[in-house]
């Protein structure tokens, strides 16, 4: 059974540039959570869908930073335009309410994203 | 706020017991999750707690007080492959589903 998967597993881009960061959840998975993991600041919820609708999206640092998903399968998260700061592991994770110990979460493999 | 604290460090040595804590302050309680994260891994789910008391998962055991907002995860006959680090996160609102989580605990295990 495939879990959570993420795509690129790696992006090197230049300050300025557009990245799109795509994730496809486990299917039958009710939840989407895209996380953005840093030493300095742990792992920290940017956003999160429930039957494809943003529920929270506190988490997102600033109008660079837009996330949709167009369907139960596929999810975007896009930075335009990307900074160095925005360098960090991004995850994606799905959930079920159906799933074991009350929703919780599988993580994809992450996104290792460099802004130079 | 909510506020999830755990010790950034530890170290132990293989076959030892470890216990690795957890405290939060949130505004709502709906589930305590533990993860391990090895080093340029993703999380992967260990342990869930939801009522008071001991959940034993094999070698690894999670406890949780819900008056005193504490959790600890108990590793039992370590090994070198338990140098991971380990997430604490809190299910806040019982009608979401996000998960808050503490910045973890880097386990080092040595022979």
């Amino acid at each position: 059974d495939a879990g959570v998967i993420q795509s690129p597993r790696h992006e090197v881009t230049e300050m300025g540039q557009e990245v799109t960061l795509r994730c496809k959840p486990i299917s039958g998975h009710n939840s989407l959570f895209w996380y953005r993991q840093t030493m300095m600041r742990g792992l920290e919820l940017l956003i999160y869908f429930n039957n494809n609708v943003p529920i929270d999206d506190s988490g997102m640092p600033e109008d660079r930073f837009s996330a949709k998903m167009p369907n139960a399968s596929f999810s975007t998260l896009k930075i335009q335009p990307s900074e160095p700061r925005d360098s960090a592991v991004y995850f994606c994770a799905s959930s079920s309410r159906l799933g074991q110990g009350g929703y919780t979460q599988y993580f994809g493999p992450g996104t290792r994203l460099t802004v130079l | 706020g909510q506020n999830i604290d755990q010790p950034t460090e530890m170290t132990a040595t293989e076959g030892a017991i470890v216990q690795i804590n957890c405290t939060y302050q949130t505004s709502g309680f709906n589930g305590l999750f533990w993860y391990q994260q090895h080093a340029g891994e993703a999380p992967t789910f260990l342990s869930y707690n939801v009522l008071d008391g001991l959940e034993e998962k094999g070698r690894f055991s999670s406890f949780l007080s819900r008056s005193k907002g504490y959790s600890y995860l108990l590793l039992k006959e370590l090994q070198m492959k338990d140098s991971a680090s380990y997430l604490c996160a809190v299910r806040v609102n019982q009608a979401g589903t996000a998960l808050i989580f503490g910045k973890g605990t880097t386990l080092s295990v040595s022979s």
